[in-house]
């Protein structure tokens, strides 16, 4: 089965709002999460990623958050904009090199 | 836009039949991996090459096989075609061990009938 789940399968927001989208993983020898966003009728872009020694990473307009007690991966999304609509996964490396894990995937609106 | 290139972009098979699909990696790449993506899920890691042979493989059957070349392109085969492998196939280029770096085409949708 798969070690990397989202909560919720769609979130609408208003634009300018903050977004936060949420993963759970359950492997814990996972070294490497990565964000991405899929546009329809695209492949997935890399949005962010976080190594497992660290709590927090920020970019541009994102912030991923690593909570390993709990085994939950977050990515915030600042003052979101109609081109942050789209399909976000949360992906893991477990350090075997090849494969990342990707989750279902979170649909996100974001409404005028 | 990520320098990789995936052929064709859509494609109508019969069961049963075969499927070659294509990929070009980003310059100085030289790992290609390849996902399916069924409808509403996400990608599933079929399998990945790295000097022409293949350096890891997920949870799909033998009739899956693909090829490297030495300038990296890759190709994915797909025998037997069922209804199930209806999916978004995707291609991504890395360097080897850098899978946190991958760059994703833009898919072929392979539709089986």
């Amino acid at each position: 089965g798969e070690s990397v789940g989202l909560h919720l399968p769609t979130l609408s927001v208003q634009e300018g709002d903050n977004s936060i989208i949420n993963c759970a993983y359950s492997n814990s020898a996972s070294d490497y999460f990565i964000w991405y966003k899929q546009e329809s009728g695209k492949g997935p872009q890399f949005i962010i990623d976080i190594r497992s020694n660290m709590d927090k990473r920020q970019g541009q307009r994102v912030t991923v958050l690593l909570n390993k007690t709990v085994k939950h991966l977050s990515l915030q999304i600042a003052a979101t904009q109609p081109g942050d609509s789209a399909v976000y996964f949360c992906a893991e490396n477990t350090g075997s090199g090849y494969a990342l894990n990707f989750g279902k995937g979170t649909s996100l609106l974001v409404t005028p | 836009e990520t320098g990789v290139t995936q052929s064709p972009t859509h494609l109508i098979k019969t069961r049963g039949q075969q499927v070659t699909l294509r990929c070009s990696s980003q310059s100085g790449h030289n790992t290609v991996s390849w996902y399916q993506q069924a409808l509403g899920q996400g990608p599933q890691f079929i399998f990945q090459y790295y000097r022409e042979e293949e350096n890891g493989r997920g949870n799909f059957p033998p009739r899956f096989s693909g090829l490297q070349f030495p300038n990296y392109s890759s190709e994915l085969n797909v025998n037997a075609l069922e209804l199930d492998d209806s999916a978004l196939y995707l291609c991504a280029s890395s360097l080897v061990g850098r899978n946190t770096e991958a760059f994703f085409g833009q898919g072929t949708r392979l539709t089986v009938v």
